[in-house]
């Protein structure tokens, strides 16, 4: 069974410091990967997504993630953390078959401080 | 971009009635849409899986009967809650899966926040 973990409920980073928001996932075959940001009362955001190639992928409003295949984790990172950052995370994973369901991390509360 | 719309973003009804949400992709044909209820400060928990022009897949513990979907066209899905009770009040979010060339993506819509009075 396919599995996501977002082991932090709350990050808390000082505007201008870099943030990580952690994830680690668990799968059959090669994982599909995404970071997706919700503001309050709204949908989800689409951030970035790796499916194959460079582990280290880039995506929206500055944003990146590393893929680990070793640690089986996808960290979301951002070099110079805004205050405009704070909102709530959301790790997905999808199995590397087309009949796998997308699964959703717990997500995690960015709080970043002025 | 692969864009999606949901709507209404928010409704409130009476216990016992019956709400209607639709989910529609605007610029691109989902064969597949999914159906999302998201509790506060809590996760997306996927309900369902809608395909078109079949019937809906629904994860364990979701009642079909309740949660009635419908996915009669390549860019139209519709979740209806019925006979609603105040438990069922929630945010409902859909998402659709699009492919464009090796683009391989969830769009989801804005979402809908639920009230049953």
């Amino acid at each position: 069974a396919q599995s996501v973990a977002q082991p932090e409920d709350q990050v808390n980073v000082a505007e201008g410091n870099p943030l990580t928001v952690k994830c680690t996932y668990s799968v059959s075959g090669n994982p599909y990967l995404f970071w997706y940001v919700q503001y309050p009362n709204r949908g989800l955001q689409f951030l970035l997504k790796y499916i194959t190639g460079d582990n280290l992928v880039k995506g929206s409003y500055g944003f990146e993630a590393e893929f680990n295949k070793s640690q089986t984790s996808f960290h979301l990172k951002k070099p110079s953390a805004l205050v405009s950052d704070s909102a709530l995370y959301f790790c997905a994973v999808r199995g590397g078959s087309s009949a796998s369901k997308i699964i959703f991390g717990s997500g995690t509360r960015l709080s970043i401080r002025p | 971009g692969a864009v999606v719309s949901q709507h209404p973003s928010w409704v409130i009804c009476k216990s016992g009635t019956s709400v209607k949400i639709e989910c529609r992709s605007l610029d691109f044909q989902a064969t597949t849409m999914f159906w999302y209820r998201q509790f506060p400060k809590q996760s997306l928990m996927l309900m369902a899986t809608s395909n078109e022009g079949s019937k809906a897949t629904y994860e364990q513990g979701v009642e079909k009967d309740k949660f009635l979907i419908n996915h009669a066209s390549l860019t139209l899905s519709t979740l209806t809650v019925t006979s609603a009770h105040p438990e069922d009040s929630s945010f409902y979010i859909c998402s659709a899966r699009s492919y464009r060339g090796p683009y391989y993506g969830y769009t989801f819509g804005s979402g809908t926040r639920l009230t049953v009075v």
